[in-house]
């Protein structure tokens, strides 16, 4: 079966820096994906990865290492405003593009 | 200019009831997605479409049943409603990529199911 683990929930201060990680035990492994999902709303894409190596965008990075199946997401200069849910989502080599997520680490940022 | 847009966004209901969700999207994807997210907050995947062809169905109760009238729209019925089934479903629409490339997976808004 397909395994994603991520931390529950984080805090962090504002203007900090926090790092989100994702392991995952899957069979054939075709990309990995950061989403942001705000309390109520859709979640919204923010990162992906499919090869070894960091990823940047702006204050958020992301990082994948297949032959350890983890993957970081790394937020800087947290804003109030970052506070929500962020999920990892794991692409099989199946039929049909199919992601499977894992249960969404929720940050809490403080003043 | 909605990308991906679904109605209604609040549905309450008695168990037993038939009722529907409807999806559009405008982005000329040829994939379409149903998830289901419960209040643990797992998002799972029930549905997927290409080109209004099944190609995912994962373990999910023949109540349910998804129709594509075509690519731009995958809508969601549901029989004989369970308390269970209270739960936000999203749409998602994603655009097959041959070459190296994201077929990023793009959300709708959610519509929360209530089951009374």
């Amino acid at each position: 079966g397909q395994n994603i683990d991520q931390p529950t929930e984080m805090t962090a201060t504002e203007g900090a820096i926090v790092q989100i990680n994702c392991t995952y035990q899957t069979s054939g492994f075709n990309g990995l994906f950061w989403y942001q999902q705000h309390a109520g709303e859709a979640p919204t894409f923010l990162s992906y990865n499919v090869l070894d190596g960091l990823e940047e965008k702006g204050r958020f990075s992301s990082f994948l290492s297949r032959s350890k199946g983890y993957s970081y997401l790394l937020l800087k200069e947290l804003q109030m405003k970052d506070s929500a849910s962020y999920l990892c989502a794991v692409r099989l080599k199946a039929a049909g593009n199919k992601l499977t997520f894992g249960g969404g680490t929720r940050v809490l940022v403080k003043p | 200019d909605t990308a991906v847009s679904q109605t209604p966004k609040y549905l309450v209901t008695q168990m037993g009831n038939d009722k529907s969700i409807k999806c559009e999207q405008n982005l000329g994807h040829d994939t379409m997605y149903w998830y289901k997210q419960d209040s643990k907050k797992f998002l799972k995947i029930m549905f997927s479409y290409n080109n209004k062809e099944l190609i995912i169905n994962e373990t999910v109760p023949n109540r349910f049943s998804p129709k594509s009238p075509d690519k731009a729209h995958l809508n969601l019925h549901i029989n004989s409603l369970e308390l269970g089934d209270s739960a936000v479903y999203f749409c998602a629409s994603s655009q097959e990529v041959r070459t190296r490339g994201t077929d990023t997976q793009y959300f709708g808004p959610g519509t929360r199911l209530t089951v009374l």
